[in-house]
């Protein structure tokens, strides 16, 4: 069965702050995976990582995977209260439309 | 707004009750699927169509039928839920090409409660 750990589990940070927040896996036949960031319903699309090593980067905020070690961090930097949010891991094998989803890591940003 | 609708954003039924769940996405893509978040427990995969056809359906309980009329449009109808059920429902999209399966698009969700 594919699992996906994320932590911490939640996290409280001031503005300026820098986090990483991390994401282990198992999957059969890995093909990719992916961060979305949930603020209150709707999850939103931030990378989509298959090949390890390589940079993705928005703005803010990177994402790096590691095939052989099996995890990815997503990193924030020079956070802002707008950031707060819970920031969901998932990961799909080679069938491609099946996200297994981790527990999220729940991201407080402070004034 | 996302490119993909939900409807009605909150719902109260009783158990007895029989209720649909719409979703509709406006991406033109050829993959839907539907989720379930429960409190405190990662999101749950329910369903998957590809090209209308359902292609997963992962041991979820017959109180939870789905329907794919087309592409574009994606329904969840629910008959005697349990108080268990009461969950966000969330709906997704995205573009199936040959081999390809890129990011999928979430709705707002539905906010069941299950009285």
């Amino acid at each position: 069965e594919d699992k996906v750990v994320q932590s911490p589990l939640s996290l409280v940070v001031h503005e300026g702050d820098t986090v990483t927040l991390n994401c282990s896996y198992e999957v059969t036949n890995f093909r990719s995976l992916l961060w979305y960031k949930q603020e209150k319903k709707a999850p939103t699309f931030l990378f989509m990582l298959t090949s390890s090593g390589i940079e993705k980067k928005s703005g803010r905020l990177s994402s790096i995977l590691d095939k052989k070690e099996l995890f990815s961090i997503l990193n924030i930097t020079a956070t802002q209260t707008g950031d707060s949010a819970i920031y969901l891991c998932a990961v799909t094998n080679n069938a491609g439309n099946m996200l297994t989803f981790g527990g999220g890591t729940r991201l407080m940003v402070k004034p | 707004e996302t490119g993909v609708t939900q409807t009605p954003r909150h719902l109260v039924m009783g158990m007895t009750n029989k209720k649909s769940l719409k979703c509709e996405q406006h991406l033109g893509h050829n993959a839907m699927y539907w989720y379930k978040q429960s409190a405190k427990k990662p999101l749950e995969l329910m369903f998957v169509y590809n090209f209308k056809e359902q292609t997963e359906n992962n041991s979820v309980p017959s109180r939870f039928s789905p329907e794919c009329p087309n592409s574009s449009h994606l329904f969840l109808h629910l008959h005697t839920l349990q108080p268990e059920d009461s969950a966000l429902y969330l709906c997704a999209s995205s573009l199936h090409s040959g081999d390809s399966y890129n990011e999928q698009f979430f709705g707002p969700g539905t906010r069941l409660t299950v009285l």
